[in-house]
């Protein structure tokens, strides 16, 4: 079993659609927990963290399920500029720098 | 641009040769991070440096991979003996000790593209 595991879609979806990416972590010590989004050809960019109360930040939400081991990424009224991979990323480890990275969900939005 | 640079941007080579890659991380982060993605995964965490110590280094580095940092600065990464197993985007990230609420963000350079023939 992968340590943290994404459905890699692709998810096709029409733009102001709301659409919802899942991901499950294996190792219940994890510590910090982020979004980022990787653009074609480009490198990963911080989207946003994930707290344990979960947090919003615009038409993004993310939430962490500690029981569950789970994290989820919600995106609200899609655009266009929205299409890219998304990754979901666990850190654990003494001070938390063992990263590791799903492999990436792929959202098309479309016109 | 005060974020991480990284040179070549693309490097081709013939299987055998040795390449060194180098970063440059945002000049206040004290940590420094290595990573290799392969097209449809997500990055590989292969080394971390905080400061010049190397703390952790990846399974999946092999003996023919070395990092440096050697002032706790820039770093490098060199390949020998390069296989064509070997071809993926090498990336380079940095990081402060700690960011917002206990969070490590890390950001990424533009990476190396490596093709080994």
């Amino acid at each position: 079993r992968k340590e943290v595991e994404q459905d890699p879609g692709p998810f096709n979806v029409p733009e102001g659609a709301t659409v919802a990416f899942n991901c499950t972590y294996s190792n219940s010590a994890s510590q910090s927990f982020f979004w980022y989004r990787q653009d074609c050809r480009k490198e990963p960019k911080l989207l946003m963290s994930v707290y344990s109360s979960g947090n919003e930040d615009g038409r993004f939400t993310a939430q962490l399920n500690r029981a569950s081991q789970y994290i989820s990424l919600l995106i609200r009224d899609s655009k266009l500029s929205d299409s890219a991979t998304y990754l979901c990323v666990v850190k654990t480890g003494t001070g938390g720098f063992k990263t590791i990275f799903g492999a990436g969900t792929r959202l098309f939005v479309k016109a | 641009d005060t974020g991480v640079s990284q040179d070549p941007r693309h490097k081709i080579t013939k299987r055998g040769q040795n390449v060194t890659f180098r970063c440059d991380p945002i000049s206040e982060h004290n940590r420094l991070y290595w990573y290799r993605q392969t097209l449809g995964q997500g990055p590989e965490f292969l080394t971390y440096f905080q400061n010049e110590a190397q703390l952790e280094k990846s399974r999946l580095l092999s003996d023919r991979f070395s990092a440096e940092r050697p002032k706790g600065s820039f770093s490098t990464l060199e390949i020998q003996r390069t296989e064509q197993g070997d071809s993926a985007m090498y990336l380079c990230a940095s990081s402060l000790p700690r960011g917002l609420a206990g969070t490590y963000e890390q950001y990424f350079g533009p990476g190396t593209r490596l093709t080994v023939t």
